[in-house]
């Protein structure tokens, strides 16, 4: 499996735009990249997911550079429900066919006024 | 409606006893996972079921024993609870075992103290 590493802690300023890398040097040519958010006493939520070059949706962008040893989640313009734990995930189908991906620790971004 | 459902929300028990904690999801997918988050926050998978199949299990102690009815419920049972079984266990549900872009859609979690 494909460990990953991203910054323990963040904090940003209302407004701001946050971007959040995460490194993982021995990603597998079938790994996918997925990036969940979980608030408080909540279960992780799906925020994005990409495979290569540069993913956007209503709520954020990843980009992924070419080597795809590293991926940044780009949140635009933070507010104060943005605070929350931020997962970098690595993972895809092996053996047997079942996905199996592995949460880090996350990275825990604190919103200030 | 809620798509992954969990019960109970808090479960306080004294060490030795045994418990089960109950998932169900109403999203038609074939795949349920039991999840522990420890103090440290740090989210570990514990099991994986595809149409009542198990197909992950995680060095995960014998006490502890996934039940699969359907495809719909994946429960938790636990015998001989331990001080270290304190955590929140959360359940998780995707399409497809083999689709690895997958999304797991997760439950809101069963906060377990073993006192």
């Amino acid at each position: 499996l494909a460990k990953t590493t991203q910054p323990i802690s963040m904090d940003s300023y209302e407004g701001q735009e946050v971007n959040i890398t995460c490194s993982h040097n021995n990603i597998a040519t079938n790994d996918y990249i997925t990036w969940y958010q979980q608030f408080p006493s909540q279960g992780p939520r799906f925020i994005i997911q990409g495979y290569k070059t540069k993913v956007t949706n209503e709520v954020a962008s990843l980009f992924i550079p070419a080597d795809r040893k590293s991926s940044t989640l780009s949140l635009p313009r933070v507010s104060l429900s943005d605070t929350a734990v931020y997962y970098c995930l690595v993972g895809g189908p092996y053996s047997g066919g079942y996905q199996k991906v592995t949460f880090g620790i996350g990275t825990k971004l604190q919103v200030i006024p | 409606d809620t798509a992954v459902s969990q019960t109970p929300k808090y479960l306080v028990t004294q060490m030795g006893n045994d418990k089960s904690i109950k998932c169900e999801q109403n999203l038609g997918h074939d795949t349920m996972y039991w999840y522990k988050q420890d103090s440290k926050k740090f989210l570990k998978i514990m099991f994986s079921y595809n149409n009542k199949e198990l197909i992950i299990n995680e060095t995960v102690p014998n006490r502890f024993s996934p039940k699969s009815p359907d495809k719909a419920h994946l429960n938790l049972h636990i015998n001989s609870l331990e001080l270290g079984d304190s955590a929140v266990y959360f359940c998780a549900s995707s399409q497809d075992k083999n689709r690895h872009t997958d999304t797991q859609y997760f439950g809101p979690g069963t906060r377990l103290t073993v006192l």
